[in-house]
């Protein structure tokens, strides 16, 4: 079975320019995360999907960040235009049920996307 | 909301010896807590989690144990390998139960 998948690994892009990340997750799970990661920090929640829905997207800056998730399936996270603040390593989750006393537990996260803003 | 404390944020331990990291909790409705390691250029992978309902759970050379009275939850990894030189974070379920809130993560360096 293949894990998450992302894409690109790595991106290096100027201030003020767009930038998009790609993740597939695991085929079967429902609930979709994407999570922030700055530079010896732990992943910090950017938004929440189940299925097609957003279901919790109130750590997401909306005036630069969107995301969506056609279909239920893939996904896509986009910031325009690009920070400084914005570098760090942009990593994508997949569940089967999402966590806590509802379901299945732990998530499995994708490599990740390094974003570099210069 | 839920807050993570993670400590220490380094340790450096010989190839042999047990290692402990320790992680508080804030929110006493959190009801799962998994154990992620991270090497350099991966993602993060599970590696052991507890539920509230559980005390200590063990699996070969790792365990983790909980008291949620304290409301805090420590991993722990006995006869340390080279190989287990990475990052680990701790993490707690949101009160909801919908996401995970991870700590700061600890440097583990198991020189030979």
């Amino acid at each position: 079975e293949a894990g998450v998948v992302q894409s690109p690994r790595y991106k290096i892009i100027e201030k003020k320019q767009p930038v998009a990340f790609w993740c597939n997750p695991i085929s079967g799970h429902n609930t979709l995360y994407w999570y922030r990661q700055n530079l010896g920090q732990g992943p910090e929640l950017l938004i929440r999907y189940e299925n097609e829905e957003a279901v919790d997207d109130s750590q997401l800056p909306k005036d630069r960040f969107s995301a969506e998730r056609l279909k239920g399936v893939d996904s896509t996270l986009k910031i325009q235009p690009a920070e400084l603040g914005d570098s760090a390593v942009y990593l994508c989750a997949s569940s089967s049920r999402g966590t806590g006393a509802r379901g299945s537990y732990g998530y499995t996260f994708g490599s990740g996307t390094r974003l570099t803003v210069v | 909301g839920e807050n993570v404390e993670q400590h220490p944020s380094t340790l450096s331990v010989q190839e042999g010896d047990s290692a402990v990291i320790k992680c508080t909790y804030s929110d006493s409705a959190s009801n799962y807590f998994p154990w992620y390691k991270q090497e350099l250029g991966k993602g993060p992978q599970l590696i052991i989690d507890i539920r509230s309902n559980v005390g200590e759970k063990k699996d070969q050379r790792i365990a983790v144990t909980l008291n949620k009275t304290a409301k805090h939850f420590s991993l722990h990894i006995t006869e340390t390998q080279p190989e287990d030189s990475a990052v680990y974070f701790c993490a707690a379920s949101s009160p909801a139960g919908t996401a995970l809130i991870f700590g700061k993560g600890t440097t583990l360096s198991v020189s030979s």
